[in-house]
């Protein structure tokens, strides 16, 4: 079976800080990982996601998440924040192989302040 | 194109009362999904369908039922409300296999009393 860890449940920074979000999978066979954003009264929106090939992924609002499988690890960072980041983000994993489930983390509220 | 869209936004019922929210989907995708949202809890998978008139349990299916007649919809069935089913309720739907982005609906506030 599948599980996701967030490290931290809540990570305040201030504006134009760099910050991380922790995420640990643990899965007996090959993954496939992603970020979900979720914008307050929101519904998810993916941000990024590593399926193959390299493992540092980007998104296009200045994310990045780095694939690390010997620490079984898909951190998410970004180097300078904005207020607009604030937000809560979900780390998910689902198996390669299709068990078609995907398995989300308990989230990581982001509060970025002025 | 709508994407996934969910009815009602906001629910309020009494205990064990029934309802139904609704899901549809205009993307013609096959996988569709039924999430709840609780605090620090995350999203935990409550049934998901890959494909019509399949249907499969997730994580947390007890006290609701789901049917996919059709490919664009995906409804929700409280049987009778209990309090513990006060939570946002989120439809997700995807193309078929597994690494591809899921599309969530705006969700449902639903609070029993």
């Amino acid at each position: 079976a599948q599980s996701v860890t967030q490290l931290d449940s809540q990570v305040p920074v201030f504006e134009e800080a760099p910050v991380e979000l922790r995420c640990n999978y643990s899965s007996s066979v090959s993954v496939y990982l992603f970020w979900y954003v979720q914008y307050p009264n929101q519904g998810l929106q993916l941000l990024l996601k590593y399926l193959s090939g390299s493992t540092l992924v980007e998104s296009i609002n200045g994310f990045e998440a780095e694939f690390n499988k010997s620490q079984t690890s898909f951190h998410l960072r970004k180097p300078s924040v904005h207020i607009s980041d604030t937000a809560e983000y979900f780390c998910a994993v689902n198996s390669q192989g299709g068990s078609e489930k995907l398995v989300f983390g308990k989230g990581t509220k982001l509060t970025v302040n002025p | 194109n709508a994407g996934v869209t969910q009815t009602p936004k906001f629910q309020v019922l009494k205990t064990g009362q029934s309802m139904t929210l609704q899901c549809a989907q205009d993307m013609n995708h096959e996988y569709m999904s039924w999430y709840r949202q609780d605090p620090g809890m995350g999203l935990r998978l409550i049934h998901y369908s890959v494909g019509a008139g399949i249907t499969d349990q997730g994580e947390v299916p007890n006290g609701y039922n789901v049917s996919r007649s059709t490919t664009e919809d995906f409804p929700l069935r409280l049987l009778s409300a209990a309090p513990s089913q006060t939570s946002v309720y989120f439809c997700a739907s995807s193309r078929s296999t597994s690494w591809y982005e899921q599309y969530f609906g705006p969700g449902t506030r639903l609070t029993v009393t």
